[in-house]
């Protein structure tokens, strides 16, 4: 049974600061996503990684996958306010439906 | 395109009382899933579908009927509801695998 972990739960920053948060999972795989939700409010697409090394960035975000270590991680640079939400990652549990197992987030506040 | 539509976007039911859960997408999308996220546990699969007349359960499939008999459309059976049934349910889609989904905007239910 696949299992995915991420820490931390909850995080706690301030405005211009770096942070990374960690997605680990227990099975082999090559297909990981990272969504955000806002609160009370649906989820967001940020992310697809689909190899091992991949790397994508999105402004102040970046996500990076490494398949043999099983972890990805999504690093926050020079946080700003509009960044406080709740982050998913997901990984594809069988290659080719789609099956995703979410962690159980983390929710991030940027304090000003 | 109006994306994935969920209705009702809230409902209350009593215990032992049916409803349908209703989830379209005009995107021409492939797969389909529903998920219930309740606090502290990100989202869990409930069904799933890779196509017209195709699908599987998920993680927590107890209590709860899908079909898929048109690409559009992947409705959501509560067949008795409890009160554990009580979440927040996300329908969403995705064009193929290694896309990643769009979710719908999700339907509170309490069941009391």
């Amino acid at each position: 049974e696949l299992k995915v972990e991420q820490n931390p739960l909850f995080l706690s920053m301030q405005e211009g600061k770096n942070y990374t948060i960690y997605c680990n999972y227990s099975t082999t795989s090559d297909r990981l996503y990272w969504y955000r939700q806002d609160p009370g409010k649906s989820l967001e697409s940020l992310f697809v990684l689909l190899s091992n090394g991949a790397v994508k960035q999105e402004g102040r975000l970046m996500a990076s996958l490494d398949t043999k270590a099983r972890l990805s991680t999504l690093h926050i640079t020079a946080a700003v306010h509009d960044l406080s939400a709740t982050y998913f990652c997901a990984v594809d549990s069988n290659f080719g439906n789609e099956k995703l197992t979410f962690g159980t987030g983390t929710r991030l506040t940027i304090i000003p | 395109n109006a994306g994935v539509t969920q209705t009702p976007k809230f409902q209350v039911l009593k215990t032992g009382q049916s409803m349908t859960l209703q989830c379209a997408q005009d995107m021409n999308h492939e797969y389909m899933s529903w998920y219930r996220q309740d606090p502290g546990m990100g989202l869990r699969l409930i069904h799933y579908s890779v196509g017209a007349g195709i699908t599987d359960q998920g993680e927590v499939p107890n209590g709860y009927n899908v079909s898929r008999s048109t690409t559009e459309d992947f409705p959501l059976r509560l067949l008795s509801a409890a009160p554990s049934q009580t979440s927040v349910y996300f329908c969403a889609s995705s064009r193929h695998s290694g896309y990643g989904y769009t979710f719908g905007s999700g339907t509170r239910l309490t069941v009391v």
